[in-house]
């Protein structure tokens, strides 16, 4: 089975720049989570997508969304781009999202904010 | 939201060492979850403690569940290179719940 794909893996933008990051979960996978990870944060939730449907979010702001297709694959929006964006973007999948479910990450997507 | 503390931050020691890093909450867990992620790689789950108690052995890697579920230590015994990793511990996602993951423990094992 393959594991979970992330595009692109690195990602130079400008501040108040857009991007658009992708994510393909494992087959079979209907729970998507999002992460942002960086040094000073650590690893920290953006939000859970199930079934096209946004089901838990993170404290984030709303320059932050998302949004998962019917084939489970899930893509994440950063609308004007902030120095503090700069970090590695993370999205994990399980069957179901259920607390006994395994979450497998992807390899993330390393963006940089200029 | 659930905090939990890792220590140490980091740790930097040779192959053979033995070494343990904490993970410490002031929250009860049902269970709890640790992840090694290795460079440029995203976090893969090694092992889940569910009782109070409990201690779970993975080759050269030994986690342990604290009595009260409030904390977690993993044990490494004779360290190796391919060990190199961040350390993360997290009670597991799902529901309503908001995924917490600690800081993280940076493990580098010299040769």
């Amino acid at each position: 089975k393959a594991g979970v794909t992330q595009t692109p893996r690195y990602l130079i933008k400008t501040r108040g720049q857009q991007v658009t990051l992708s994510c393909s979960p494992i087959s079979g996978h209907r729970s998507v989570s999002w992460y942002q990870q960086t040094p000073g944060q650590g690893l920290q939730f953006l939000f859970e997508y199930f079934s096209e449907t946004q089901r838990n979010k993170g404290n984030f702001p709303g320059r932050f969304s998302g949004r998962q297709f019917s084939n489970s694959r899930s893509e994440m929006n950063v609308s004007t781009l902030e120095l503090g964006d700069s970090a590695l973007y993370l999205c994990a999948s399980s069957t179901s999202g259920s607390s006994t479910d395994t979450q497998y990450f992807g390899p993330g997507t390393r963006l940089t904010v200029l | 939201t659930q905090l939990l503390e890792q220590s140490p931050q980091f740790l930097s020691i040779q192959e053979g060492e033995n070494l343990t890093v904490y993970c410490n909450s002031s929250s009860v867990f049902s269970s709890l979850q640790w992840y090694r992620q290795e460079p440029g790689e995203g976090p893969v789950l090694l092992v889940t403690v569910v009782t109070g108690g409990e201690v779970k052995k993975l080759k050269r890697l030994t986690f342990q569940f604290g009595d009260a579920r409030k904390d977690s230590s993993l044990h490494i015994t004779a360290a190796q290179p391919g060990d190199t990793g961040l350390y993360l511990c997290a009670p597991p996602a799902g529901g309503s719940y908001i995924p917490t993951f600690g800081r993280g423990t940076s493990l580098i094992v010299h040769p």
